[in-house]
Protein backbone atom coordinates (compact mmCIF):
# COMPACT_ATOMS: atom_id res chain seq x y z
CA UNK A 1 0.00 0.00 0.00
CA UNK A 2 1.17 3.44 -0.90
CA UNK A 3 1.90 5.67 1.38
CA UNK A 4 0.98 9.35 1.69
CA UNK A 5 2.43 11.31 -0.99
CA UNK A 6 3.82 15.00 -0.88
CA UNK A 7 4.93 17.11 -3.82
CA UNK A 8 7.40 18.76 -4.31
CA UNK A 9 9.89 17.84 -1.59
CA UNK A 10 11.93 20.75 -1.52
CA UNK A 11 11.17 24.54 -2.88
CA UNK A 12 12.60 27.74 -2.37
CA UNK A 13 10.82 30.89 -2.95
CA UNK A 14 11.18 34.51 -2.58
CA UNK A 15 9.20 36.47 0.01
CA UNK A 16 5.85 37.81 -1.74
CA UNK A 17 5.25 34.84 -3.91
CA UNK A 18 3.03 32.39 -3.41
CA UNK A 19 3.36 28.69 -3.20
CA UNK A 20 0.88 25.64 -3.51
CA UNK A 21 1.88 21.84 -1.72
CA UNK A 22 0.08 19.01 -2.80
CA UNK A 23 -0.85 15.98 -0.79
CA UNK A 24 -1.96 12.42 -2.09
CA UNK A 25 -3.15 10.54 1.06
CA UNK A 26 -3.39 6.97 1.22
CA UNK A 27 -5.61 5.14 -0.86
CA UNK A 28 -9.27 4.97 1.07
CA UNK A 29 -8.08 8.03 3.70
CA UNK A 30 -10.52 10.83 3.65
CA UNK A 31 -8.83 12.66 6.14
CA UNK A 32 -5.73 14.79 5.14
CA UNK A 33 -4.06 17.40 7.95
CA UNK A 34 -1.43 19.87 7.53
CA UNK A 35 0.87 20.67 9.89
CA UNK A 36 3.36 23.31 9.78
CA UNK A 37 7.05 22.55 11.56
CA UNK A 38 9.69 25.29 12.55
CA UNK A 39 12.32 25.42 14.89
CA UNK A 40 10.88 27.49 17.03
CA UNK A 41 7.24 26.49 17.27
CA UNK A 42 7.86 22.66 16.60
CA UNK A 43 4.90 21.14 15.05
CA UNK A 44 1.44 23.12 14.46
CA UNK A 45 -1.72 22.44 13.18
CA UNK A 46 -3.06 24.30 10.03
CA UNK A 47 -6.04 22.38 8.80
CA UNK A 48 -7.95 19.39 8.45
CA UNK A 49 -9.82 18.46 5.55
CA UNK A 50 -12.53 15.36 5.25
CA UNK A 51 -14.87 14.94 2.70
CA UNK A 52 -13.88 18.15 0.54
CA UNK A 53 -14.84 19.92 3.34
CA UNK A 54 -12.53 22.09 6.41
CA UNK A 55 -13.09 20.81 9.48
CA UNK A 56 -10.45 22.26 11.54
CA UNK A 57 -8.43 25.29 11.37
CA UNK A 58 -5.84 26.15 13.51
CA UNK A 59 -4.51 30.05 14.68
CA UNK A 60 -2.29 30.87 11.00
CA UNK A 61 -3.02 34.10 9.08
CA UNK A 62 -5.38 33.56 6.30
CA UNK A 63 -2.61 33.71 3.96
CA UNK A 64 -2.58 30.08 4.65
CA UNK A 65 -5.34 28.30 2.74
CA UNK A 66 -6.11 24.92 1.65
CA UNK A 67 -8.72 22.57 -0.52
CA UNK A 68 -9.55 19.10 -1.15
CA UNK A 69 -10.48 17.47 -3.76
CA UNK A 70 -13.43 14.75 -4.75
CA UNK A 71 -10.52 12.12 -4.67
CA UNK A 72 -9.03 13.18 -1.70
CA UNK A 73 -5.96 14.85 -2.59
CA UNK A 74 -5.24 17.87 -0.94
CA UNK A 75 -3.19 21.01 -1.50
CA UNK A 76 -2.46 23.58 0.88
CA UNK A 77 -1.66 27.46 -0.33
CA UNK A 78 0.63 29.98 1.13
CA UNK A 79 0.17 33.60 -0.18
CA UNK A 80 2.35 36.70 -0.08
CA UNK A 81 5.32 34.46 1.94
CA UNK A 82 7.07 35.98 4.45
CA UNK A 83 10.98 34.60 5.53
CA UNK A 84 8.80 33.43 8.43
CA UNK A 85 7.20 30.53 6.11
CA UNK A 86 10.26 28.67 5.64
CA UNK A 87 9.50 25.39 7.30
CA UNK A 88 8.57 21.46 6.74
CA UNK A 89 4.93 21.30 6.06
CA UNK A 90 3.69 18.27 6.91
CA UNK A 91 0.46 16.35 5.18
CA UNK A 92 -0.90 13.33 7.15
CA UNK A 93 -4.06 10.87 6.14
CA UNK A 94 -6.52 8.84 8.21
CA UNK A 95 -9.39 7.25 7.42
CA UNK A 96 -11.76 9.05 8.95
CA UNK A 97 -11.23 11.57 11.91
CA UNK A 98 -10.63 11.36 15.33
CA UNK A 99 -7.91 10.95 17.80
CA UNK A 100 -8.06 7.65 17.82
CA UNK A 101 -7.82 7.10 14.79
CA UNK A 102 -4.10 6.38 13.12
CA UNK A 103 -2.70 9.33 11.25
CA UNK A 104 0.07 8.57 8.58
CA UNK A 105 2.54 11.27 7.83
CA UNK A 106 4.26 12.16 4.46
CA UNK A 107 8.02 12.81 4.40
CA UNK A 108 6.72 16.48 4.03
CA UNK A 109 7.60 19.45 2.01
CA UNK A 110 10.86 21.87 2.58
CA UNK A 111 9.87 25.13 1.85
CA UNK A 112 12.69 28.02 2.08
CA UNK A 113 11.50 31.47 1.55
CA UNK A 114 14.59 33.84 0.70
CA UNK B 1 0.55 29.02 24.76
CA UNK B 2 1.95 25.38 24.90
CA UNK B 3 -0.47 22.93 25.98
CA UNK B 4 1.65 20.61 25.29
CA UNK B 5 5.59 20.51 26.77
CA UNK B 6 8.33 17.57 26.27
CA UNK B 7 10.76 19.42 28.77
CA UNK B 8 13.27 17.38 28.22
CA UNK B 9 15.19 18.21 24.54
CA UNK B 10 17.31 15.57 24.33
CA UNK B 11 17.94 12.23 26.55
CA UNK B 12 21.28 9.88 25.94
CA UNK B 13 20.70 6.06 27.34
CA UNK B 14 22.43 3.13 27.29
CA UNK B 15 21.54 0.20 24.64
CA UNK B 16 19.56 -2.17 26.83
CA UNK B 17 18.54 0.36 29.13
CA UNK B 18 15.23 1.68 29.67
CA UNK B 19 14.05 5.30 28.21
CA UNK B 20 11.58 7.34 29.81
CA UNK B 21 10.40 10.37 28.04
CA UNK B 22 7.94 13.10 29.78
CA UNK B 23 5.53 14.89 28.60
CA UNK B 24 3.42 17.54 30.09
CA UNK B 25 -0.04 18.77 29.28
CA UNK B 26 -2.17 22.04 30.48
CA UNK B 27 -5.43 21.44 28.79
CA UNK B 28 -8.10 19.38 30.95
CA UNK B 29 -9.90 18.48 27.56
CA UNK B 30 -7.60 16.72 26.05
CA UNK B 31 -8.98 13.05 26.42
CA UNK B 32 -6.57 11.15 23.39
CA UNK B 33 -2.87 11.53 23.65
CA UNK B 34 -0.25 9.96 21.40
CA UNK B 35 3.57 9.46 20.92
CA UNK B 36 4.86 9.45 17.14
CA UNK B 37 8.44 8.72 16.31
CA UNK B 38 10.53 11.24 13.45
CA UNK B 39 13.64 10.31 11.95
CA UNK B 40 15.37 12.78 9.87
CA UNK B 41 13.85 13.45 6.33
CA UNK B 42 11.01 11.24 7.17
CA UNK B 43 7.16 12.09 8.85
CA UNK B 44 6.61 11.24 12.14
CA UNK B 45 5.21 7.79 12.56
CA UNK B 46 2.78 6.59 15.05
CA UNK B 47 3.63 4.68 17.84
CA UNK B 48 1.70 4.06 20.64
CA UNK B 49 -1.65 5.79 22.22
CA UNK B 50 -3.64 6.07 24.97
CA UNK B 51 -7.38 7.11 26.24
CA UNK B 52 -7.60 9.47 29.09
CA UNK B 53 -9.80 6.40 30.54
CA UNK B 54 -6.83 3.87 31.03
CA UNK B 55 -3.80 5.08 33.12
CA UNK B 56 -1.54 2.50 30.72
CA UNK B 57 -1.08 1.37 27.48
CA UNK B 58 1.81 -1.18 26.61
CA UNK B 59 2.53 -2.39 23.34
CA UNK B 60 5.97 -4.61 23.17
CA UNK B 61 8.93 -2.31 24.00
CA UNK B 62 6.57 0.62 24.46
CA UNK B 63 4.56 1.59 27.04
CA UNK B 64 2.65 4.47 27.87
CA UNK B 65 1.64 6.20 31.25
CA UNK B 66 -1.05 8.39 32.13
CA UNK B 67 -1.06 10.77 35.38
CA UNK B 68 -4.59 12.70 34.71
CA UNK B 69 -4.24 14.59 37.87
CA UNK B 70 -0.25 15.43 37.28
CA UNK B 71 -1.25 16.08 33.71
CA UNK B 72 1.33 14.00 32.87
CA UNK B 73 2.38 11.20 30.22
CA UNK B 74 5.96 9.06 30.16
CA UNK B 75 7.01 6.79 27.80
CA UNK B 76 9.19 3.65 28.87
CA UNK B 77 11.13 1.87 25.76
CA UNK B 78 12.27 -1.28 27.16
CA UNK B 79 14.87 -2.52 26.47
CA UNK B 80 16.66 0.32 24.13
CA UNK B 81 18.02 -0.60 20.88
CA UNK B 82 20.10 2.22 18.74
CA UNK B 83 17.48 2.06 16.09
CA UNK B 84 15.50 3.87 18.73
CA UNK B 85 17.54 6.95 18.22
CA UNK B 86 14.68 9.33 16.89
CA UNK B 87 12.70 12.66 17.91
CA UNK B 88 9.62 11.37 19.73
CA UNK B 89 6.89 13.71 20.17
CA UNK B 90 3.77 13.62 22.26
CA UNK B 91 0.35 14.69 21.02
CA UNK B 92 -2.67 15.18 22.01
CA UNK B 93 -6.27 15.88 21.29
CA UNK B 94 -9.85 16.45 22.31
CA UNK B 95 -12.92 13.90 21.78
CA UNK B 96 -14.32 16.43 19.05
CA UNK B 97 -11.21 18.02 17.37
CA UNK B 98 -10.99 15.56 14.87
CA UNK B 99 -7.51 14.67 13.53
CA UNK B 100 -6.31 18.41 15.20
CA UNK B 101 -3.22 16.93 17.17
CA UNK B 102 -1.48 19.31 19.63
CA UNK B 103 2.02 18.30 19.33
CA UNK B 104 4.94 18.80 21.99
CA UNK B 105 8.25 20.06 20.85
CA UNK B 106 10.02 17.06 20.79
CA UNK B 107 12.79 14.76 22.76
CA UNK B 108 16.10 13.46 20.45
CA UNK B 109 16.67 10.18 21.94
CA UNK B 110 19.82 8.88 21.21
CA UNK B 111 20.39 5.28 22.37
CA UNK B 112 24.15 4.80 22.44
CA UNK B 113 25.43 1.04 21.68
Amino acid sequence: KAGVTQTPRYLIKTRGQQVTLSCSPISGHRSVSWYQQTPGQGLQFLFEYFSETQRNKGNFPGRFSGRQFSNSRSEMNVSTLELGDSALYLCASSLTGGGWNEQFFGPGTRLTVL
Amino acid sequence: DQQVKQNSPSLSVQEGRISILNCDYTNSMFDYFLWYKKYPAEGPTFLISISSIKDKNEDGRFTVFLNKSAKHLSLHIVPSQPGDSAVYFCAATTNNAGNMLTFGGGTRLMVKP
